[in-house]
Parts: C-alpha cells; sequence; structure tokens
C-alpha cells in the first residue's frame, strides 16, 4: 500500500518560519511534489523534488531526504496570504498519476 | 487564456440521476486527471488518462467512468449518483514539457447528490 503523512493543521505568526513535513511509505518512487490549496479554490503546484536536498523558489523552498522517505515545505517571511492548505504529493511510477496526502491546513496569524 | 475550464460549477443531483462532469484544456497537455475532494481525506483519484484514448483507474474509481476521444476532453461520468459522491470534483492535466509531477487544477465542480 501506500500512505503520506503530513500534520493536519499548522498555525504560525506572520513574519515567521514555518515548516511543513511530510513522510511517505510507497512501493516506488519517483518524487514528490507540494501543492497550495486556498479555500474554495484549486491547487496550485507550488515546488518539486526528485532528488535529495533543497529546491528554492522565492520564498518557498522543499526539501527531500529519499533514505529517510521524509520531505517538507519550508514557507519563510510569512504572509496572511499564505494561509491555506498544503498537500504534498508522490508519484510512485513512470505514470502520471500523483497520489495526494490529506494535505496541512496553515494559519498565519498577525 | 490557456487553462483547464469545468463544467458545471456546481450541481444538485437526486439520487439515481446519471450526470457528466465536463473538463477541457487548451494547452495540448498529453495526460488528464479527475480527483475528488471531501473533508479531511485530500485530493483521491478516480481516473486518469496518460494520452488520448487510454484511461484508467485511480485509487476511487467506483460508480464512475471516464472516455479520452481527444486530447483536449475529459468528461467524467456518473452513471446513477449516490449520496456518498456528493463532494467537490477537480479536473487536472499535466504536459510532457512541465513534467508529469506538475499538474494544472481546473476550478472545481460542486456536486451534490439528495
Amino acid at each position: 500500500g501506500q500512505s503520506l503523512e503530513q500534520p493536519s493543521e499548522v498555525t504560525a505568526v506572520e513574519g515567521a518560519i514555518v515548516q511543513i513535513n511530510c513522510t511517505y511509505q510507497t512501493s516506488g518512487f519517483y518524487g514528490l511534489s507540494w501543492y497550495q490549496q486556498h479555500d474554495g479554490g484549486a491547487p496550485t503546484f507550488l515546488s518539486y523534488n526528485a532528488l535529495d536536498g533543497l529546491e528554492e523558489t522565492g520564498r518557498f523552498s522543499s526539501f527531500l531526504s529519499r533514505s529517510d522517505s521524509y520531505g517538507y515545505l519550508l514557507l519563510q517571511e510569512l504572509q496572511m496570504k499564505d494561509s491555506a492548505s498544503y498537500f504534498c504529493a508522490v508519484r510512485v511510477n513512470s505514470g502520471y498519476a500523483l497520489n495526494f496526502g490529506k494535505g496541512t491546513s496553515l494559519l498565519v496569524t498577525p | 487564456i490557456a487553462g483547464i475550464t469545468q463544467a458545471p460549477t456546481s450541481q444538485i443531483l437526486a439520487a439515481g440521476r446519471r450526470m457528466t462532469l465536463r473538463c477541457t484544456q487548451d494547452m495540448r497537455h498529453n495526460a488528464m486527471y479527475w480527483y475528488r475532494q471531501d473533508l479531511g481525506l485530500g485530493l483521491r483519484l478516480i481516473h486518469y488518462s496518460n494520452t488520448a484514448g487510454t484511461t484508467g483507474k485511480g485509487e476511487v474509481p467506483d460508480g464512475y467512468s471516464v472516455s479520452r476521444a481527444n486530447t483536449d476532453d475529459f468528461p467524467l461520468t456518473l452513471a446513477s449518483a449516490v449520496p456518498s459522491q456528493t463532494s467537490v470534483y477537480f479536473c487536472a492535466s499535466s504536459g510532457k514539457t512541465s513534467g508529469a509531477d506538475t499538474q494544472y487544477f481546473g476550478p472545481g465542480t460542486r456536486l451534490t447528490v439528495l
């Protein structure tokens, strides 16, 4: 079977840094992705890691450790607009389908 | 404007009725997907299509069918709707240029089955 675990809720203060973890158990692995979804909206792609290490895109960074089956999304200089749900997703074969985690609801407070 | 469109935006449906959710993309993406999203359960894959003319089953395919007659369209059909199919349905696509892991989502269809 396949499973992805991420915290259900995280709260952080505006301007701070927050890390959202994701652990996975899959029969295969081709990469870990992160998506953001605001209430009532469509999920949007944030970042992707196929190899170990850190990928940085502006205020957002994503990390992957394949040996630990673990990754995280790091959000810096938090803004109120970062309040949203964040999903990790894995591609487990050479096809195209992704398996998504249940999502982490991030609340940024003043 | 390039992207994915879904129709209808929302629908209330009587149990037992047949319903087709429409999805169209104009990005010439080879792969398309249907997900359902329920509170606390995240996004679950219903069906997918890696290329026109082919389809595959995802995690929760029962009660749903799809077809992929051309590159742009990927309709999802509920043959006989049941209340447990009340959900928000998202269509998505991905292309060879952007990679399989970068999926573009439509705005969603909110379906209520009574």
